[in-house]
């Protein structure tokens, strides 16, 4: 079964960092283009970051870019999120999201990781 | 940036309703517009992909129209379990946007 399973959600202080991290299984992990994608509570979703599947492109939303860090470990079928800097307007659920091949949509998404800054 | 906004913003309808939701982009993404469902504290769920084409899995009620700027995910007959937040999104240009929502509701 094709799975993506996130954890490192936490509470944590604003101008603090977090590393979020998310388990792939039942696919080829490094052939696919990976990505994360948030939503504050009770709002809609916004992509946040991106990465191709040999991690040589990463694409970051204005939001975010110059303090988070997407990467992956194709060796370990895991993607991940380092996030510093840390603001309030960050507070969301953290969901990672496979890529298709071809015309790209996000055909696998992960439960989420909820990631409070307060 | 490409805005997406969507309308309505939500809606009430009963089962065996026929239900049309509308995309619209700010610039052209020829087809390249892709449909969500979410229910509540779900993930997101792929039901159309590059404007027409059903996610395999995904009923045959729910199907897909349009290009450039102007898109519609139609729900042919409204069944109980399709009561969520639907979203588009763009994938003709980064950084990828969504559309704001639209919730179906229970009339």
């Amino acid at each position: 079964e094709v799975q993506l399973l996130e954890s490192g959600g936490d509470f944590v202080q604003p101008g603090g960092s977090l590393r979020l991290s998310c388990a792939a299984s039942g696919f080829t992990f490094s052939t696919y283009a990976m990505n994360w994608a948030r939503q504050a509570p009770g709002k809609g979703l916004e992509w946040v970051s991106g990465i191709s599947g040999n991690g040589v492109s990463t694409y970051y939303a204005d939001s975010v870019k110059g303090r988070f860090i997407i990467s992956r470990d194709n060796s370990k079928n895991t993607l991940y999120l380092q996030m510093n800097s840390l603001r309030a307007e960050d507070t969301a659920v953290y969901y990672c999201a496979k890529s298709r091949l071809g015309p790209d949509a996000f055909d696998i998404w992960g439960q989420g990781t909820m990631v409070t800054v307060s | 940036d490409i805005q997406m906004t969507q309308s309505p913003s939500s809606l009430s309808a009963s089962v065996g309703d026929r239900v049309t939701i509308t995309c619209r982009a700010s610039q052209s993404t020829s087809r390249h517009l892709n449909w969500y469902q979410q229910k509540p504290g779900k993930a997101p769920k792929l039901l159309i992909y590059v404007a027409s084409t059903l996610q395999s899995g995904v009923p045959s009620r729910f199907s897909g129209s349009g290009s450039g700027t102007d898109f519609t995910l139609t729900i042919s007959s409204l069944q109980p379990e399709d009561f969520a937040t639907y979203y588009c999104q763009q994938s003709y240009s980064l950084p990828w946007t969504f559309g704001q929502g639209t919730k179906v509701e229970i009339k």
